[in-house]
């Protein structure tokens, strides 16, 4: 089993709905990471956070401790976002955690018709 | 804003070469990475370093070593470049745990590498 999953593992929608995008891990964190690849390869990091809720524009990351999951939406999505959204975690210290080594997740691939 | 390039966004060699990817940071990060990223696989670490003339293992560095003679630069070399090393490579910095925004890393574009 993978210490990171997510789901689901590729998404098409129409442009102007509602996105969601769940992600689970199985160890301990320090620090829940949400990251955009666009085709072409580079990856940028959106959001980080170890509680709560963090906004930015359109994009909303949410993280539930107890439960270990944590989830990124998209509001009036549009053909922009089209990209592979990936989850990774940093493990504490007793988990394997070192020097900010991450966990990740094998990615979602979405696609926003318009 | 943070900068992390890489020496070439696509690069072919033949099974047997040696090849040598070069990663470059300009915001003194002491901790730099290198992973490949294969279509249902993910991302998988290869090595990381912490410090410059320091290195660890990732989850799959057979095949592979690394050189990190400047804080800047982080080198991953194939000693002896194989078809199953065909991948997308990328390298990530950031700052250590414990200080601000130790935890985000930065990535850089991606060297896309066929072995044939």
């Amino acid at each position: 089993k993978n210490e990171v999953e997510q789901s689901p593992q590729n998404l098409t929608a129409q442009e102007g709905e509602f996105i969601t995008i769940n992600c689970s891990y199985s160890v301990g964190i320090s620090a829940l990471h949400w990251l955009q690849q666009h085709p072409g390869g580079g990856i940028v990091s959106l959001f980080m956070l170890s509680s709560g809720k963090k906004k930015h524009g359109r994009l909303i990351a949410t993280i539930n401790i107890q439960e270990k999951h944590s989830s990124l939406h998209i509001t009036a999505s549009h053909p922009r976002d089209s990209a592979v959204y990936i989850c990774a975690a940093t493990p504490t210290l007793n988990y394997g955690g070192s020097q900010g080594n991450l966990i990740f997740g094998k990615g979602t691939k979405l696609s926003v018709k318009p | 804003d943070v900068k992390v390039t890489q020496s070439s966004r696509y690069l072919v060699k033949r099974t047997g070469e040696k090849v040598f990817l070069e990663c470059v940071q300009d915001m003194d990060h002491e901790n730099m990475f290198w992973y490949r990223q294969d279509p249902g696989l993910g991302l998988r670490l290869i090595y990381f370093s912490y410090d410059v003339k320091m290195k660890e293992k990732g989850d799959i560095p057979e095949g592979y070593s690394v050189s990190r003679e400047k804080k800047e630069r982080f080198s991953l070399i194939l000693e002896s470049a194989s078809t199953n090393q065909t991948s997308m490579y990328l390298c990530a910095s950031s700052r250590p745990l414990g200080v601000m925004d130790g935890e985000t890393q930065y990535f850089g574009p991606g060297t896309r590498l066929l072995v044939l």
